[in-house]
């Protein structure tokens, strides 16, 4: 079974620190898809990143970047230099088997910026 | 701009009632998606369709059912509503990307409340 851990219920920082969001996950399958959404305080769920599992590097745009590391079974997200309209939940998901179209979730991480 | 419209964003209804929650999106995808979102528990999925008329559950369908018969509307049923089924739904769409999952698109969701 697939399953995502979100150990950060919630995270609180002042504007301009910088801030990681931890995800690990638990699959089987050695083909498999990673995702992080953002859901501002509106509740759109909006895509912020997909990877596969044979793609290892890090990814950065902007001031977001994410750390993707088999060996821990983790997918870390780092915002730089936050800001107040940072403040959203987040969460990792994971489909776990190559022509899956479902995505597991983990719990999410409400992360608050503070002026 | 491409949309997922969920026909309600808040609704009140009493136990035993048949409640409809309908979906429709913009994008000719050919998944949609409809999970429902509980505090500390994520995002959880009830069931999900890859095609007209094709429907598969997900990890919580009991007391729920769902309709699919145009490509872009899907519908969640609750047969007969009860209070633990007081919860936000959330519907969403995608369509494959190469062999894995595409990402997934996001309506406003409903927020149900079972008196």
């Amino acid at each position: 079974a697939q399953k995502v851990t979100q150990a950060q219920t919630e995270i609180s920082v002042v504007e301009k620190e910088d801030v990681t969001l931890d995800c690990v996950y638990e699959t089987r399958d050695t083909t498999y898809y990673l995702f992080w959404y953002k859901q501002p305080p509106s509740g759109e769920l909006v895509f912020l990143i997909r990877r596969n599992s044979f793609d290892e590097q890090n990814e950065i745009s902007g001031r977001y970047s994410w750390n993707f590391q088999k060996s821990t079974s983790s997918f870390n997200f780092t915002i730089t230099a936050s800001q107040v309209v940072d403040s959203a939940v987040y969460f990792c998901a994971l489909s776990g088997r190559q022509g899956a179209q479902k995505l597991v979730f983990g719990q999410g991480t409400r992360l608050t910026i503070n002026p | 701009d491409v949309k997922v419209t969920q026909s309600s964003r808040y609704l009140v209804k009493r136990t035993g009632e048949k409640v409809f929650l309908e979906c429709v999106q913009d994008m000719d995808h050919e998944n949609m998606f409809w999970y429902r979102q509980d505090p500390g528990l994520g995002l959880r999925l009830i069931y999900f369709s890859y095609d007209v008329k094709m429907k598969e559950k997900g990890d919580i369908p009991e007391g729920y059912s769902v309709s699919r018969e145009k490509k872009e509307r899907f519908s969640l049923i609750l047969e007969s509503a009860s209070t633990n089924q007081t919860s936000m739904y959330l519907c969403a769409s995608s369509r494959p990307r190469g062999l894995g999952p595409g990402e997934l698109f996001f309506g406003e969701g409903s927020r149900l409340t079972v008196l």
